[in-house]
């Protein structure tokens, strides 16, 4: 298995503008996550789905953050108009079922710079 | 709520020492601890999980952690260090209020092994 699979592995980008973060799951996990890691405020979970469903999206900062799952493969993290604030480094993990607490799978992340 | 605590931003370890890597737990109900482990430039990795049974728990990589009921608390530890165990660690607890399956972190603990 390959593993969750983020792309772009970075990104620089000017303030203002669009990105868009992608990830590929763990194929035949249920639950995906997604991450934001900064020095200041360590390891956030911004947003997590269920079988493509929303579940708890509490830690988007602001509108300018969108999330979607529109298949079980495939998942986008969406900020626009982009800010300096933002830059970070965006983590997906997947994981499968509930009950048993199931450890989750990371992905290399994605390292964005906003300038 | 669900919290967990990583009271040492660092450890420092002699290599071929045995090291401990502190955390401590707030749950309501039955505990999920997990501990990951984070390259530079990686995403996270699963070290292992204490879910239910032997508060001994043994993971990857020889590490192994305590689960202590009374204290709250489930050090990370392994007898003989390694400088290639040198990374960022991660203990965390799963959140299952109102059903959610998602994990709280830690800060962090640095562990840096000197030669």
């Amino acid at each position: 298995d390959a593993g969750v699979i983020q792309s772009p592995r970075h990104e620089v980008t000017e303030m203002g503008q669009e990105v868009t973060l992608r990830c590929k799951p763990i194929s035949g996990h249920d639950y995906l996550f997604w991450y934001r890691q900064t020095m200041m405020r360590g390891l956030e979970l911004l947003i997590y789905f269920n079988n493509n469903v929303p579940i708890d999206d509490s830690g988007m900062p602001e509108d300018r953050f969108s999330a979607k799952m529109p298949n079980a493969s495939f998942s986008t993290l969406k900020i626009q108009p982009s800010e300096p604030r933002d830059s970070a480094v965006y983590f997906c993990a997947s994981s499968l079922g509930a009950e048993t607490g199931n450890e989750q799978f990371f992905g290399p992340g994605t390292r964005l710079t906003v300038l | 709520a669900q919290s967990v605590a990583q009271p040492e931003d660092q450890v420092n370890v002699a290599e071929g020492n045995p090291l401990t890597v502190k955390c401590t737990y707030s749950v309501s109900g039955n505990p999920y601890l997990f501990w990951y482990v984070q390259y530079p430039n990686r995403g996270l990795q699963f070290l292992l999980k204490y879910i239910t049974g032997d508060n001994l728990v043994k993971g990857s990589y020889g590490f192994e952690a305590e689960f202590n009921k009374s204290q709250t608390s489930f050090h990370l530890k392994k007898p003989s260090a390694l400088v290639s165990d040198s990374a960022l660690y991660f203990c965390a607890v799963r959140d299952n209020y109102l059903g959610y399956n998602k994990l709280i972190f830690g800060a962090g603990t640095r562990l840096a092994v000197h030669p």
